[in-house]
Order: structure tokens, then sequence, then C-alpha cells
């Protein structure tokens, strides 16, 4: 069965304290992997997308990795503004299959 | 660009009632996708449209669910009759190219809370 897991659920940092999320699969036949955030009361909103094991992508404070069973989120140097929630999201074949989500907050 | 727009923000039915959300997709795109959202289940891909065309509906829960894109600006998703269990946040999202892998584009979503 095709899954996808975030972890942690939950992650609380301090301003500056660079830390990693992680999105793993199991699917057949993967075609990309999504990276979305999430404010409260929002929709998501798209971050990244990776095709290939051994791509990165970076946007800002962000970099996301993939290998053939996982992607990685990076925030380095975190600011209160990163607080959200960072889906993951898998295409295989013509399904799109989101994880739970990580909820991330950062501490001032 | 207004983005995707939905209605209504927020829905309080009784159960039994029948609901229609409402969804406007970005002006060009050429995919619309119907999502709902719970804290048990996650964001789930209900149904998606390629050029007005339904693709895949294999994520709709039961034949009490239907949607329709009858124009390339405008589609509905239509619960009937509506159950406490179908309380959840229903986005639609759209994409300028048709298929699941362009970049998705949110609109705020509806919360629809069935009593």
């Amino acid at each position: 069965e095709d899954q996808v897991t975030q972890s942690p659920e939950a992650l609380r940092l301090q301003e500056g304290e660079s830390s990693s999320l992680n999105c793993s699969y199991t699917v057949s036949g993967l075609r990309g992997l999504f990276w979305y955030r999430q404010d409260p009361g929002k929709g998501p909103e798209f971050l990244f997308t990776l095709y290939s094991a051994g791509e990165e992508k970076e946007k800002e404070r962000l970099k996301a990795t993939l290998t053939k069973k996982e992607s990685f989120l990076h925030i380095t140097a975190p600011k209160p503004e990163d607080s959200a929630t960072y889906l993951c999201a898998v295409q295989a074949g013509d399904k799109i299959i989101f994880g739970k989500g990580t909820r991330l907050h950062i501490l001032p | 660009d207004a983005g995707v727009i939905q209605s209504p923000r927020h829905e309080v039915t009784e159960m039994g009632q029948e609901v229609t959300l409402r969804c406007k997709p970005i002006s060009g795109h050429n995919s619309l996708f119907w999502y709902r959202q719970t804290m048990m289940r996650g964001l789930e891909l209900l149904i998606y449209f390629n050029n007005n065309v339904p693709i895949d509906d294999s994520g709709m829960p039961e034949d009490r669910f239907s949607a329709k894109m009858p124009n390339a600006s405008f589609s509905t998703l239509k619960i009937q009759p509506s159950e406490p269990r179908d309380s959840a946040v229903y986005f639609c999202a759209s994409s300028l190219l048709v298929g699941l892998t362009d970049t998705q584009y949110f609109g705020p979503g509806t919360r629809l809370t069935v009593l």
C-alpha cells in the first residue's frame, strides 16, 4: 500500500536553531514529491517539487532534498514567521498522497 | 490575480441536508482539484478535472458526493444527504498544466460542520 509518513508530528525550536523535517514514502512509480506550507485557517502554499533522487532545491531558509526512500526539509536559522504546518505529498502514478504534516513552532 | 476563490467559507448544516460547495479556479488554469482535510486522515484528494473533464474520482468517499465542472471558471462539490462524518475543511485547488505534477494553488477552504 502506498504510504507517506512525516516526522516528527510537532517540533518546537528556538529562533535560529536549525533542524530538519522528514518525509518517508513507500510508493511504486514515484513521479514527484511536493512540499507545502500551511498556515492556520488557510490553504496549503506550494514550496518545492522534487522529481528524482539526489535533487535539491532551496528557497530562503528552506532546502529540500530527496533520496529513494525519503525527503528532508532543512530549515536554517528559522524565524518565528516560519512557524506553520509543513506538508509532504507524493505523486505515484495517477494518485497523490499527502502526509499528515509536521507542526513547526519557532519561539522568539 | 485573485487566486482560487471558494464559497462559502463556513457552512453549518444539519444531517440529511444537501450541501453545495463552490470553487472558481485561477483564470487560465486547466486542472481543478477537490480535497478534504481532517485531523484523522489529513489531506485527501477527492476528485480532479482536466479541461473540465473528470479524470479520477476514486477518492470520492461515497455516492453521496458528486462534483461538476460545467465550464472552465466554476466547479461545485455536492453532498446529498450530508452526515456528521462529512465535517471537514474542503479545499479546491487549480494548476496551469493538466495532471497532478504541476504546482497546485489552493483556495482558502470551506469549513463544513454537519450537526
